[in-house]
């Protein structure tokens, strides 16, 4: 079955710089790759997701990027912000035949004043 | 409903009894996951149901787990005889899953064994 990897388990950037997480998947059929942010208490929530038949994807300040000859995908948070910490899951799934999602352990990430 | 409820929220109970935790999936969905999140954990996959077919049961962690799913709708997880090491909290999730595979989260139920 698929395996995610993702890292680093914690991650600590000051305000305004970038931060970025990185996940491996291990099952080449794998082609929706989704983003979830969950803050302190609180249910994850999607935040971006992207599809195998694109490489990159943006959305404000977030982006994500996807390699299938390598198998991994990568978060992209530009100008953080405070607001920006929380800890951030990657996942896999194949659309077709209804996958279920399989998750990264997660990144904390914190953003320093 | 509007999102994915569980019930309960909170569940305090005393060590070797059973628990049943609920999930109200979102109308229509017909994925639906249980997750457990330890305290400063990841993601724990437990069990996913998918319309008809049969459940994947790989993640649960011994036989006291169980998890039944009535159609497209309810879905209700059991553990029998809890220990204080299922001490978490219980998320479910539910997709629509053909066309917009987005995991939409319950507020999860937080399970104290004491």
């Amino acid at each position: 079955g698929e395996n995610v990897e993702q890292h680093p388990s914690t991650l600590s950037v000051q305000e305004g710089d970038s931060a970025v997480i990185k996940c491996t998947y291990s099952d080449s059929a794998s082609n929706y790759f989704p983003w979830y942010k969950q803050e302190l208490g609180k249910r994850p929530q999607l935040i971006i997701d992207i599809r195998s038949n694109v490489g990159e994807k943006k959305d404000q300040r977030i982006a994500v990027t996807l390699n299938k000859t390598a198998k991994h995908f990568s978060l992209h948070i530009t100008e953080t912000q405070p607001e920006d910490s929380a800890v951030y899951f990657c996942a896999a799934s194949m659309v077709q035949g209804a996958q279920k999602l399989v998750f990264g352990q997660g990144t904390r990430l914190t953003i320093n004043p | 409903g509007a999102g994915v409820s569980q019930s309960p929220s909170n569940k305090v109970t005393e060590k070797g009894k059973d628990v049943e935790l609920r999930c109200d999936p979102i109308s229509g969905h017909t994925a639906l996951y249980w997750y457990r999140q330890r305290l400063g954990q990841g993601l724990e996959f437990l069990i996913y149901f998918q319309g008809n077919s049969a459940p994947d049961k790989s993640g649960l962690p011994s036989d006291r787990f169980s998890a039944e799913r009535t159609g497209e709708s309810v879905s209700t997880l059991t553990i029998q005889r809890t220990q204080q090491e299922d001490s978490a909290v219980y998320l479910c999730a539910s997709s629509f899953s053909l066309l917009n595979t987005e995991a939409f989260f319950g507020q999860g139920t937080r399970l104290t064994v004491v």
